[in-house]
């Protein structure tokens, strides 16, 4: 919704430059993870995703990075334009959970200044 | 995304009385799932379901019921509105139980004064 972004953290980059968006998940024993994204008054939009046996994923103009040792989850986004304004969250998939297993983080607000 | 409606869009109620949203898919997904979202909390369960007439609950529940008679179909129902429960919902549905993404409508906003 329109106040989605409030209270996260904000990631102000120039129109062009390349973004990089950081997520430290909780569960070691997740084993599959996918980036969102939200714009104002929407739902969360699929981005992209990886599984636990892989360390890089590319996707169009985007790259996920996965550290399991460490637990963090990166989002890179390449040439970064005014539409990727937006709230960008990272979501966990726990080998151990049922058919509710995704836990998502509270997001990050990535403005793209012109 | 394409596939998820979610009705009403938005939503203004008086405290006590009884809401149902609705969510319906078209993508011919096994789950569904019901979420609230509000500031400084993130998404939050509710109630899933895996399947017709299969359905349990989420993190956040109470005060909250699910019905599902279709697989189309997902009814969540506040029975007794509270202004503790004015928030933005969101619909999600997914193919499979694990490692699937979850796909989103665009979410009914409800005011509950």
């Amino acid at each position: 919704g329109e106040n989605v972004g409030l209270h996260l953290p904000t990631l102000s980059v120039q129109e062009g430059d390349n973004s990089i968006i950081n997520c430290a998940y909780s569960n070691s024993a997740s084993d599959y993870f996918i980036w969102y994204k939200q714009e104002s008054g929407k739902g969360p939009q699929f981005i992209i995703d990886i599984r636990s046996n892989m360390d890089k994923r590319q996707g169009q103009r985007v790259t996920v990075l996965l550290n399991k040792t460490v637990k963090h989850l990166s989002l890179q986004i390449a040439a970064t334009q005014p539409g990727d304004s937006a709230v960008y969250f990272c979501a966990e998939d726990f080998s151990g959970g049922g058919a509710d297993g995704l836990t998502f983080g509270k997001g990050t607000h990535l403005i793209i200044q012109p | 995304d394409a596939g998820i409606t979610q009705s009403p869009r938005h939503k203004v109620t008086e405290t006590g009385t009884p809401v149902t949203l609705r969510c319906h898919q078209t993508e011919n997904h096994r789950y569904m799932y019901w979420y609230r979202q509000d500031p400084g909390h993130g998404l939050r369960l509710i109630h899933y379901s895996y399947g017709v007439k299969d359905t349990d609950k989420g993190e956040v529940s109470d005060g909250y019921s699910v019905s599902r008679s279709k697989t189309e179909d997902f009814l969540l129902t506040l029975e007794s509105a509270t202004s503790s429960q004015t928030s933005v919902y969101f619909c999600a549905t997914a193919g499979g139980a694990r490692n699937q993404p979850q796909h989103f409508g665009d979410g009914t906003r409800l005011s509950i004064l």
